[in-house]
């Protein structure tokens, strides 16, 4: 079944440094790819998306880079900043016949050190 | 003040009862999704469905139900045939369509089995 892989899942960084997360999805079906940040307790919500006809796309400090033939996508968190510690996770939408569905990565969790 | 609201935020449950968890969303969404969140494990898809009365199964749909009488409304049953049920539940709401957008959570309910 579709599958989406993420790494690290503990990563650490000195403020002011970069972060960058992968994942790997499976089904090459896959056109929507979303991110989001989940504080402790809340809800996890979209930081950035890309769609699979595009390559790159930059949000300020935050960018995602997407690489079909390789089924990889990335997030790059550039300056980073204590407000940016959470849990990130990547997803691929895959759309087959109508239906809809999200896959998620198992998460990273990211501690900016001050 | 539109969004998707799920109730309770807190549940106990004893071993061997059924618990319904509440979704309603008033985003005009036509597919919505259940998510279980664990740690280490990020989410996992239970069930969603792309239109009234019709439903998928996800990754780990046993021992759990769902209905959708309601384009707004996609409640949850965890049954007692659920082995391991305490766990962070997370309902989810996107606009479905050719190329899909953005999904927007609840605010989650924590399910503990006591």
């Amino acid at each position: 079944g579709e599958n989406v892989e993420q790494h690290p899942s503990t990563l650490s960084v000195q403020e002011g440094d970069s972060a960058v997360i992968k994942c790997t999805y499976s089904d090459s079906a896959s056109n929507y790819f979303p991110w989001y940040k989940q504080e402790l307790g809340k809800r996890p919500q979209l930081i950035i998306d890309i769609r699979s006809n595009v390559g790159e796309k930059k949000d300020q400090r935050i960018a995602v880079t997407l690489n079909k033939t390789a089924k990889h996508f990335s997030l790059h968190i550039t300056e980073t900043q204590p407000e940016d510690s959470a849990v990130y996770f990547c997803a691929a939408t895959l759309s087959t016949s109508g239906t809809y569905k999200y896959i998620f990565g198992t998460g990273t969790r990211l501690k900016v050190l001050a | 003040d539109g969004g998707i609201t799920q109730s309770p935020k807190y549940l106990f449950r004893k071993e061997g009862q059924n618990v319904t968890l509440s979704c309603e969303q008033n985003l005009n969404h036509d597919a919505m999704y259940w998510y279980r969140q664990d740690p280490g494990q990020g989410l996992r898809l239970i069930y969603y469905s792309q239109i009234v009365n019709d439903f998928q199964k996800g990754d780990i749909a046993e021992g759990y139900s769902v209905s959708r009488e309601k384009k707004e409304s996609f409640p949850l049953t965890v049954t007692s045939a659920q082995k391991n049920p305490t766990a962070f539940y997370l309902c989810a709401s996107s606009k479905g369509g050719l190329w899909n957008t953005e999904a927007f959570f609840g605010q989650g309910t924590r399910l503990t089995v006591v």
